[in-house]
């Protein structure tokens, strides 16, 4: 049984560009989280999707949207990129409040 | 002040020695707190999983919960160099349906042979 899986694993892009973010859930989980973490940090919440609506949003630009699909699987999109958004992006997946089950991340590098 | 303070070490002990690892937090709403494990450059590993206060034992780890100061640590008895990792805490108080993690900054651990 596969778990989360994210994709790609590594992305160079530049400033101001756009990305965009792929996650399928651990099967069987209908909630689907994204985290952002630099490095030396602990990962900060970006937001959650259940039924494909946003249910819960940390405190993020408008730049970082989301979007999930019906088969649970979701994309994270961030917009007019900055050098200050190069982290790893973390999908979380779980059955309802459950605990979450992370994803190995996409390395995001801006330059 | 950060809702969730955690040392980031590095600590380094010999293999063995029962290692203790603790978070402190601010925000009385939190009622999950979680032990997540990270090797580097891997995502978070659930590790333990605790509902309030009290202590939760699993083979050689063991999380405890003192609601009332605000603290929770975990111990790793036996530690093994295979334990080596960044070790994160983290809590949530389910507010608004949804199960959103406050992580603290992890705390580096090596074993030594």
């Amino acid at each position: 049984d596969a778990g989360v899986t994210q994709s790609p694993t590594h992305l160079i892009k530049t400033r101001g560009q756009q990305v965009t973010l792929r996650c399928s859930p651990k099967s069987g989980h209908d909630t689907v989280s994204w985290y952002q973490q630099a490095l030396g940090q602990g990962p900060q919440f970006i937001f959650q999707y259940y039924e494909e609506e946003e249910r819960q949003r940390g405190n993020f630009p408008d730049r970082f949207s989301g979007h999930q699909f019906p088969n649970y699987s979701s994309e994270l999109n961030v917009n007019a990129l900055l050098l200050g958004d190069s982290a790893l992006y973390l999908c979380a997946s779980s059955p309802g409040t459950s605990p979450l089950h992370f994803g190995n991340g996409t390395r995001l590098t801006v330059t | 002040q950060k809702e969730v303070e955690q040392d980031p070490g590095p600590l380094s002990v010999p293999e063995g020695a029962i290692v203790s690892l603790n978070c402190t937090y601010s925000n009385s709403a939190f009622q999950y707190f979680m032990w997540y494990r990270q090797y580097s450059r891997k995502g978070p590993e659930l590790l333990m999983y605790t509902y309030s206060s009290g202590n939760k034992e699993d083979g050689r780890f063991t999380a405890q919960v003192d609601k009332s100061s605000k603290y929770i640590s975990l111990f790793i008895r036996d530690s093994q160099p295979s334990d080596s990792a960044t070790y994160l805490c983290a809590m949530s108080a389910l507010t608004g349906g949804g199960n959103k993690l406050t992580f603290g900054t992890g705390t580096q651990l090596k074993v030594e042979l």
